[in-house]
């Protein structure tokens, strides 16, 4: 069946770096396109980007260029996430959600969610 | 970029009622709306795409509607596990931006 299964949490300081991983599977990897959605605690679901699985290009919403990188691995079928210099307001959950690439169609399936902890 | 605003941003309602919530964008988007379903620290669920087209196996109780930059969902016959956290999408282009959520209390 289909699944994104994410890492487990991460408990980090600010300046450092955490790298979370998105594991698919089930389906034709490069038929959809991996986004990225962080939830602050408490607080609503925001968009942050997303990597084209075909080429690797990966597209960043305003709020999250500069120290977040999206990449995949494709000889394991995975999709990363890594946030460079931890701050504060960084501890969220972030979610991978596929997107079939070819046309308008919404997220239909989620990971779990990666509980990301930021505190000295 | 294209806002999206949703209302209420909480509800109570009793097992058995007919809840509507309701989502504008800023800009016409057509029919590329969706509507998730999110419980507390669980990922979020496709309930409806294209404004109005039910995601698989969701019941037929949750209904979609609407065009352009007005829209709802409708929960007929609330039941006790629809509790939970609500959140429209467009789906029409990047930035797939989100509404702010409404909160779905059972009384």
């Amino acid at each position: 069946q289909i699944q994104l299964v994410q890492s487990g949490p991460e408990l980090k300081k600010p300046g450092e770096t955490v790298k979370i991983s998105c594991k698919a599977s089930g389906y034709t990897f490069t038929d959809y396109s991996m986004h990225w959605v962080k939830q602050a605690p408490g607080k609503g679901l925001k968009w942050m980007g997303w990597i084209n699985t075909e080429t690797g290009e990966p597209t960043y919403a305003d709020d999250f260029k500069g120290r977040f990188a999206f990449s995949l691995e494709t000889s394991t079928i995975t999709a990363y996430l890594r946030i460079n210099n931890l701050k504060n307001e960084d501890t969220a959950t972030y979610f991978c959600a596929r997107r079939w690439s070819y046309g308008h169609y919404p997220f239909d399936y989620w990971g779990q969610g990666t509980i990301l902890t930021v505190s000295s | 970029d294209i806002q999206m605003t949703q209302s209420p941003a909480s509800l109570s309602a009793s097992v058995g009622e007919t809840v509507p919530i309701t989502c504008r964008a800023s800009e016409n988007i057509y029919s590329y709306l969706a509507w998730y379903q999110q419980k507390q620290g669980k990922s979020p669920q496709l309930l409806v795409y294209n404004a109005k087209t039910l995601a698989e196996g969701v019941p037929s109780r949750f209904s979609g509607s609407g065009s352009g930059t007005q829209f709802s969902l409708k929960i007929n016959s609330l039941q006790p596990e629809d509790f939970g956290n609500y959140y429209c999408q467009h789906h029409y282009g990047t930035p797939y931006t989100f509404g702010g959520g409404t909160k779905l209390e059972i009384k």
